[in-house]
């Protein structure tokens, strides 16, 4: 069965502690990884797409990157405004459908 | 104007009530989905559609009904809502699947 973990549930950092965000996955084959950002009251913001293993990818301050069983979010550097839930969430070469983790709640404190 | 838009924000009915969550779109995408979302489970795939003429249940569709009206547009139905259909529901919308989702801002469906 196709599943998605995410570590931790919630982080807390204080401003400029860098830290890293788990996506454990289990799917039949990889067609596409996923990161997601969600503010309070919004919906889910598409960060990235990683396809295959050893792929890196960054915007600003964010820096995903991908292995055969699971994905990290690199944060830099943090500041308050990165406080967010990430998703992560796979999709199957066998389906269409995304797959999602729980989550994690990260708040970046000044 | 947003991308997507979901109408009402916010809902609260009651138990048995038919109720209707309406979810347009201003990207000119082919693709929508329905999803809910709940405390400690994620986004979980109620329907899908790839065209105004080709819908698919996702993983939760007991209880739920859609329409694609358009490409623009496409509802979710609750036809006899039920208190463990309180949830966050989310409208969102796609080009092409490895592009990401363009998600809508949601509504919080109460059902008491």
């Amino acid at each position: 069965e196709d599943q998605v973990t995410q570590s931790p549930e919630a982080l807390r950092l204080q401003e400029g502690e860098s830290s890293s965000l788990n996506c454990s996955y289990t799917v039949s084959g990889l067609r596409g990884l996923f990161w997601y950002r969600q503010d309070p009251g919004k919906g889910p913001e598409f960060l990235f797409t990683l396809y295959s293993a050893g792929e890196e990818k960054e915007k600003e301050r964010l820096k995903a990157t991908l292995t055969k069983k699971e994905s990290f979010l690199h944060i830099t550097a943090p500041k308050p405004e990165d406080s967010a839930t990430y998703l992560c969430a796979v999709q199957a070469d066998s389906s269409y459908k995304l797959i999602f983790g729980s989550g994690t709640r990260l708040l970046v404190r000044p | 104007d947003a991308d997507v838009t979901q109408t009402p924000r916010n809902r609260i009915t009651k138990t048995g009530k038919r109720i209707m969550l309406e979810c347009s779109q201003t990207k000119g995408h082919d693709r929508m989905y329905w999803y809910r979302q709940d405390p400690g489970l994620g986004l979980r795939l109620i329907y899908y559609s790839f065209d105004v003429k080709d819908i698919n249940k996702g993983e939760i569709s007991d209880g739920y009904s859609v329409s694609r009206q358009a490409q623009a547009k496409f509802s979710l139905s609750l036809e006899s809502a039920i208190p463990n259909q309180t949830a966050l529901y989310f409208c969102a919308t796609s080009d092409w699947d490895l592009n990401g989702y363009t998600f809508g801002s949601g509504t919080r469906l109460t059902v008491v």
